[in-house]
């Protein structure tokens, strides 16, 4: 089956601490997506990648980093610079042209304690 | 700036019709597309529309005027599985999606 997985599907951790969010597409896309969640506000672009390598700030990208050393996968770091962490996290992939569908993961759900 | 407004919430009977609106704002434009979104899971894609005028998907239809910026999504047979919220996105001249907070729909029996 091909889809998009982002583990864990939550996550709890310290002040301070750095994490890191998986996220993995069996579907050939070329470009990911990171996308930002909270309560009674639209989504919010904080990373893009479009080719492997290669990756462009979103909206609010201070705080977050991301690679992307293969195209299946593209993980998100939340740093502890990150003010305010605690949100639903949603990765996204689609194929790549520029009027283009995007597909997302189940998401992953960051609380900081 | 670019900006997305849709109502927050929105309550409906079963087996009737429904109507989410969203009017957008965005620097350019390349199309509007709407995504539903169980509590707690991943958005699923519903439509794009590009053109003026109306594309109908089975029960689900969505709808675009260019001129006034303004679109909606149509659900007819509502069936209690319908209750989401339903995200709207445009797209601007940069081919990045603008999003709404998104409408949550609550169908009542």
């Amino acid at each position: 089956d091909g889809g998009i997985t982002q583990s864990p599907k939550y996550l709890f951790r310290k002040e301070g601490q750095n994490v890191t969010l998986s996220c993995e597409q069996n579907l050939n896309h070329d470009a990911m997506y990171w996308y930002r969640q909270d309560p009674g506000q639209g989504l919010r672009l904080i990373y893009y990648s479009q080719i492997v390598n290669d990756f462009q700030k979103g909206d609010i990208a201070e705080g977050y980093s991301v690679s992307r050393e293969k195209k299946e996968s593209f993980p998100l770091t939340v740093t502890s610079a990150q003010k305010n962490p605690t949100a639903f996290y949603l990765c996204a992939s689609s194929k790549g042209g520029e009027i283009d569908t995007q597909y997302f993961g189940p998401g992953t759900r960051l609380t900081v304690l | 700036g670019q900006n997305i407004d849709q109502p927050t919430e929105m309550t409906a009977t079963e087996g009737a019709i429904v109507q989410i609106n969203c009017t957008y704002q965005t620097s350019g434009f390349n199309g509007l597309f709407w995504y539903q979104q169980h509590a707690g899971e991943a958005p699923t894609f519903l439509s794009y529309n590009v053109l003026d005028g109306l594309e109908e998907k089975g029960r689900f239809s969505s709808f675009l005027s260019r001129s006034k910026g303004y679109s909606y999504l149509l659900l007819k047979e509502l069936q209690m599985k319908d209750s989401a919220s339903y995200l709207c996105a445009g797209m601007d001249s940069n081919y990045q999606l603008i999003w709404g907070a998104g409408t949550k729909l609550i169908i009542k029996p």
